[in-house]
């Protein structure tokens, strides 16, 4: 497609449950971003692929979160046992030659 | 660590007013720098993108400019409008970063009719 997909555009999940949030990518685009933003503006990089294959997790909160870019399915972001303060917008990029393209968001929240 | 910083946090302008957003980075050795836009609930409209290679990229009312030495871009936008009113974000690509965004917090722009 020609634009980032995110779905579900909204997520409610009591403490402690699991959530899981995915990503189709523009075709042809190599690379894969996750950006949470929480509180009004602060974003958060999380993480990103090259193709299926992790190419920088730096920001990933590794006890909780985790994430796949499976050939010939949406990327996803999971998170299991969610805290009050996950809640937040995520969102998904993809790119190329260092130029990304942004989803529509999925809103996260936590009760 | 590359550090992102816009200044005002937030602006409140007449119609018809010129207007200048500011943005500063910590560690200049970027690829490129962009420009977004964000409606309230809304996701982020690319707006610019200068490569580091640029001085300045123009679309319509506004114009970005890019002085990678001294790390900083600023934001113009002509003749604003109540439809300009919107949250503007700058981010950077550093060299260093695994080709991820680095956001500054924004700035809230309120055009008022």
């Amino acid at each position: 497609g020609e634009e980032v997909a995110q779905t579900p555009k909204h997520l409610v999940r009591g403490e402690g449950q699991k959530a899981k949030l995915y990503c189709a990518p523009i075709k042809g685009h190599s690379y894969v971003f996750w950006y949470q933003q929480v509180l009004k503006n602060e974003f958060k990089f999380l993480i990103s692929f090259q193709n299926e294959n992790v190419f920088d997790e730096t920001g990933m909160p590794k006890e909780r979160f985790s994430a796949k870019c499976l050939p010939n399915s949406p990327c996803s972001l999971e998170i299991q046992a969610t805290k009050l303060e996950d809640s937040a917008v995520y969102f998904c990029a993809s790119g190329e030659s260092r130029v990304e393209f942004f989803g529509p968001g999925t809103r996260l929240t936590v009760l | 660590k590359q550090e992102v910083t816009q200044i005002p946090a937030a602006l409140s302008v007449p119609e018809g007013e010129n207007l200048v957003l500011n943005c500063s980075f910590t560690d200049s050795a970027i690829y490129n720098l962009q420009w977004f836009r964000q409606d309230p609930g809304k996701g982020l409209t690319s707006l610019l993108l200068i490569q580091s290679s640029q001085r300045e990229q123009t679309s319509g009312r506004l114009n970005a400019s890019l002085d990678k030495s001294s790390g900083r871009s600023t934001l113009y936008i002509a003749a604003s409008q109540p439809g300009d009113s919107a949250t503007y974000l700058c981010a950077v690509r550093t060299e260093t970063s695994g080709s991820r965004l680095t956001f500054g917090e924004g700035t809230q722009l309120t055009v008022n009719p």
